[in-house]
């Protein structure tokens, strides 16, 4: 069974440019995540989506981070425009409605200059 | 924010010793768990210990948890080279993965 599959592993961008990261979560599973990872740190939760519904988007710096979950499956985070502060790894997360455990992507890596 | 924060930073140990880290919490959990990541990689869930319980055991891998004391460590016995990585609690205030809070992780570095 394949994983969570994100897309790019890497992007390399100059600073007030867009970016778009790519998620392809576990087959079947409702509750889809988007994490930011800074260098040393754990993750920190940007939007948890059920199915298509994004309940939970506190954490979203919503002037420039957008999110979309079409059909309930695959999903698409963007930021416009892109800070340098934005450096990070982003990764995607996928569970079963009221399972425990997340199942995370390998994330892709962010690097504005 | 982090809810949970690890102690130590950074272990470095030798192979076949025993790795221990501890993670502090600072509101009432459904569980906690702990996840590994390797350099570069995306986390993979180790194991979870729910609040009722007390200590929980996988493979090598044993999780205490004391909720008077809003802590938990996790301890690898038998160490391989392989084992090193980062190491995270996370909590769940709710009873899914949907409220996961993440520490800020355990960097466990095993020489051969």
């Amino acid at each position: 069974e394949a994983g969570v599959v994100q897309s790019p592993r890497y992007k390399i961008i100059e600073k007030k440019q867009p970016v778009a990261f790519w998620c392809n979560p576990i087959s079947g599973h409702n509750t889809l995540y988007w994490y930011r990872q800074n260098l040393g740190q754990g993750p920190e939760l940007l939007i948890r989506y059920e199915n298509e519904e994004a309940v939970d988007d506190s954490q979203l710096p919503k002037d420039r981070f957008s999110a979309e979950r079409l059909k309930g499956v695959d999903s698409t985070l963007k930021i416009q425009p892109a800070e340098l502060g934005d450096s990070a790894v982003y990764l995607c997360a996928s569970s079963q409605l009221r399972t425990d455990e997340a199942f995370f992507g390998q994330g892709t890596r962010l690097t504005v200059v | 924010s982090q809810q949970g924060e690890e102690d130590p930073q950074a272990l470095s140990i030798q192979e076949g010793e025993n790795a221990t880290m501890n993670c502090s919490y600072k509101t009432s959990i459904n569980n906690l768990q702990w996840y590994r990541q390797n350099s570069g990689r995306g986390l993979v869930h180790l194991i979870l210990i729910r609040s009722n319980e007390r200590e929980k055991h996988s493979g090598r891998l044993r999780v205490t948890l004391d909720t008077s004391k809003k802590s938990s460590s996790l301890l690898i016995t038998a160490s391989r080279a392989a084992d090193t990585a980062s190491y995270f609690c996370a909590t769940a205030r709710g009873g899914s993965a949907r409220q996961l809070t993440f520490g800020s992780g355990t960097q466990l570095t095993v020489l051969p």
